[in-house]
């Protein structure tokens, strides 16, 4: 069955880096786009960045654009989420989640997420 | 409108008919589908509705979704206790060039 396994977070101070990563498996990694969606505490949530099936395109949301960098290793069958310049409000659930459009334009599987903390 | 907007809250009884609300632009649900996701408390989202109006397999059709112009609705039928949960809409936003999740309806089941 599809699972999607996030790793990585944990508690960090404002300014560090940490970089996220996403182990899929139950299909055919280097056919989707994937998402990274995060989840502040009590919060809505807040679509991240989406890459496409081969690395090609990649889209990021205002609020990360500049500071976090989305990649994925198809050999390797991984997704990472690079985030430098952490801020308190980067302090979030973040999900990996699966795209299967042509187009990187919708999400329908989710992984169970992994806790940053971002403390000043 | 770089956000979806949805009623913070909505309520019913079992077996009741409770219909869920998302209004967008143009740029969002005007020009895209929009798709439904259901969040149960303490865990992550899960796809309930795709396409505006189509149901993953395994999705009871209690679920249904519909699309006018700019705004988007959920209706559940037959509500039952665990459809309490949080329920978010989402649609790509052409301007923003990212997808865009509303605000997010809580329903209670009471």
């Amino acid at each position: 069955q599809v699972q999607l396994v996030e790793s990585g977070g944990g508690v960090v101070q404002s300014g560090r880096s940490l970089r996220l990563s996403c182990a899929p498996s139950g299909f055919i990694f280097s056919n989707y786009a994937m998402h990274w969606v995060r989840q502040a505490p009590g919060r809505g949530l807040e679509w991240v960045a989406v890459i496409w099936y081969d690395g090609s395109n990649k889209y990021y949301a205002d609020s990360v654009k500049g500071r976090f960098t989305i990649s994925r290793d198809n050999s390797k069958n991984t997704l990472y989420l690079q985030m430098n310049s952490l801020r308190a409000e980067d302090t979030a659930v973040y999900y990996c989640a699966r795209d299967p459009s042509d187009n990187g334009d919708w999400i329908d599987f989710w992984g169970q997420g992994t806790l940053v903390t971002v403390s000043s | 409108q770089s956000v979806l907007t949805q009623p913070p809250s909505a309520s019913g009884t079992p077996g009741q008919r409770v219909t869920l609300s998302c209004s967008g632009s143009n740029s969002n649900i005007g020009s895209n589908y929009v798709y439904w996701y259901q969040q149960l408390p303490g865990t992550a989202p899960k796809l309930l509705i795709y396409r505006s109006d189509q149901r993953p397999s395994g999705v009871p059709d209690r679920f249904s979704g519909s699309k006018s112009g700019t705004s988007a609705s959920l209706a559940i039928s037959g509500l039952r206790s665990e459809d309490e949960a949080d329920y978010y809409c989402a649609a790509w936003d052409d301007s923003l060039s990212g997808y865009l999740f509303g605000t997010g309806t809580k329903v209670t089941v009471l």
